[in-house]
């Protein structure tokens, strides 16, 4: 079956650091990978997405993730990040039976 | 372009009492899904559904909830005789082309029911 682990539930980083989010997957083929970014009461918004190709995918607002098939992960990264990133970020993996599998989310502070 | 829009934003409902959740799709998006997000959880994909028909409802209980996208109007997402446990955001997304994960869904702002 499909899951997606996020290990980290909450995570906080000065501004101007650099960022990274884990994500590992369960899949049994190649999967479809994901990260949405959710701000307080408002909905998700997709920063990114991995079909195939290129494993160094670019998102918007400076993201970008990098597939390893090798270690079945997907983690987000920001080289400088801003205190408007302060939100709840949400690895997805979807597959070949159409479904959208979201992992329990982590939630990003920044110190200023 | 209006995004999609979800109203009421915030409902409150009794126990045994049914809740009614809209959900106004992006204009040209006629593939619409529905999603439940419980406290300190992720989305639970609940059902897609395009213009007058449910595509896959693998995701929504089978007692009590029930999902219609009509020809004209919004989507609307009902649960009879509410109970605590549906205390929870439910979000809508829509797409322009479906196929779920290959069209990017763009979320609404959600509906939070509260449950007394």
């Amino acid at each position: 079956a499909q899951s997606v682990t996020q290990p980290d539930i909450h995570i906080t980083v000065s501004e101007g650091a650099s960022l990274e989010l884990r994500c590992n997957y369960s899949y049994g083929a190649t999967p479809y990978l994901f990260w949405y970014v959710q701000s307080p009461g408002q909905g998700l918004q997709l920063l990114l997405k991995y079909f195939s190709g290129d494993t160094l995918v670019q998102g918007i607002k400076g993201f970008e993730a990098e597939f390893k098939r090798s270690q079945s992960s997907f983690n987000l990264r920001k080289p400088s990040v801003h205190w408007s990133d302060a939100a709840e970020y949400f690895c997805a993996v979807g597959g070949g039976d159409d479904k959208i599998i979201f992992g329990k989310g982590t939630r990003l502070h920044i110190l200023p | 372009n209006a995004g999609v829009m979800q109203n009421p934003r915030h409902l409150v409902r009794r126990r045994g009492q049914e809740a009614r959740l809209r959900c106004s799709p992006m204009k040209g998006h006629s593939h619409v899904y529905w999603y439940r997000q419980l406290p300190e959880e992720g989305l639970k994909f609940m059902v897609y559904l395009q213009k007058e028909n449910i595509i896959d409802e693998s995701g929504m209980p089978k007692e009590r909830f029930s999902a219609e996208f009509p020809k004209e109007g919004p989507s609307i997402l009902r649960i009879q005789q509410v109970v605590r446990g549906d205390s929870a955001a439910y979000f809508c997304a829509s797409s322009p082309w479906g196929g779920r994960f290959r069209d990017t869904q763009y979320f609404g702002p959600g509906t939070r029911l509260t449950v007394l």
